[in-house]
């Protein structure tokens, strides 16, 4: 089955510098990948996702890469604020299967 | 975007007692629901996914027994964590899935003293 490696754990960057964090998964199938934020105490919520036919995506500060030849995916983001610190989860599936597999999870802390 | 709503937030109980935890899809129908555990500073372990009208899929290691999952409706899932124990103390979460976006319920801190 799918398997999703997340790296890092922890990411500590200077605000205002820019956050990448990286995955790779093992399913050549899978077509799907978003990435969720999750601030403490509170729930995950998906901030951006990308499907295999797509190379990169953005949205203001946040962009994704996926190079499926590799399979492996990317979270950039760009001139990091404060409200930027929270864990960050990337998944994988497929369109026909509804199960979503995780990564560990990085640690984002961003320094004023 | 779909909201999930999932009660209690927090609740803490006697050890040997069981606790049902709600999930409701509150806009859409799902019939399929994921519940997770979280451990403090860990990733989401998916515990069982469960299938409305039919039986849940336990994950490899969760006892069913344990963690019963009924998915009675299109809309609620319930988790119920039965004679439970200190070490069954933990952040439950649930999800659905509405096409391919996972929405999540607010998440339950079960205590067991």
């Amino acid at each position: 089955g799918e398997n999703v490696e997340q790296h890092p754990s922890t990411l500590s960057v200077q605000e205002g510098d820019s956050a990448v964090i990286k995955c790779t998964y093992s399913d050549s199938a899978s077509n799907y990948f978003p990435w969720y934020k999750q601030e403490l105490g509170k729930r995950p919520q998906l901030i951006i996702d990308i499907r295999s036919n797509v190379g990169e995506k953005k949205d203001q500060r946040i962009a994704v890469t996926l190079n499926k030849t590799a399979k492996h995916f990317s979270l950039h983001i760009t001139e990091t604020q404060p409200e930027d610190s929270a864990v960050y989860f990337c998944a994988a599936s497929l369109d026909s299967n509804y199960q979503l597999i995780w990564g560990a999870g990085t640690k984002l802390i961003i320094k004023p | 975007g779909a909201v999930v709503s999932q009660h209690p937030s927090r609740v803490i109980c006697k050890s040997g007692t069981s606790v049902k935890i709600e999930c409701r899809s509150l806009d859409f129908q799902a019939t399929t629901m994921f519940w997770y555990r979280q451990f403090p500073k860990k990733s989401l372990m998916l515990m069982a996914t469960s299938n409305e009208g039919s039986k849940a899929t336990y994950e490899q290691g969760v006892e069913k027994d344990k963690f019963l999952i009924n998915h009675a409706s299109l809309t609620l899932s319930t988790l119920t964590v039965t004679s439970a124990h200190p070490e069954d103390s933990s952040f439950y979460i649930c999800s659905a899935k509405r096409g391919t976006e996972a929405f999540f319920g607010q998440g339950t801190r079960l205590t067991v003293v």
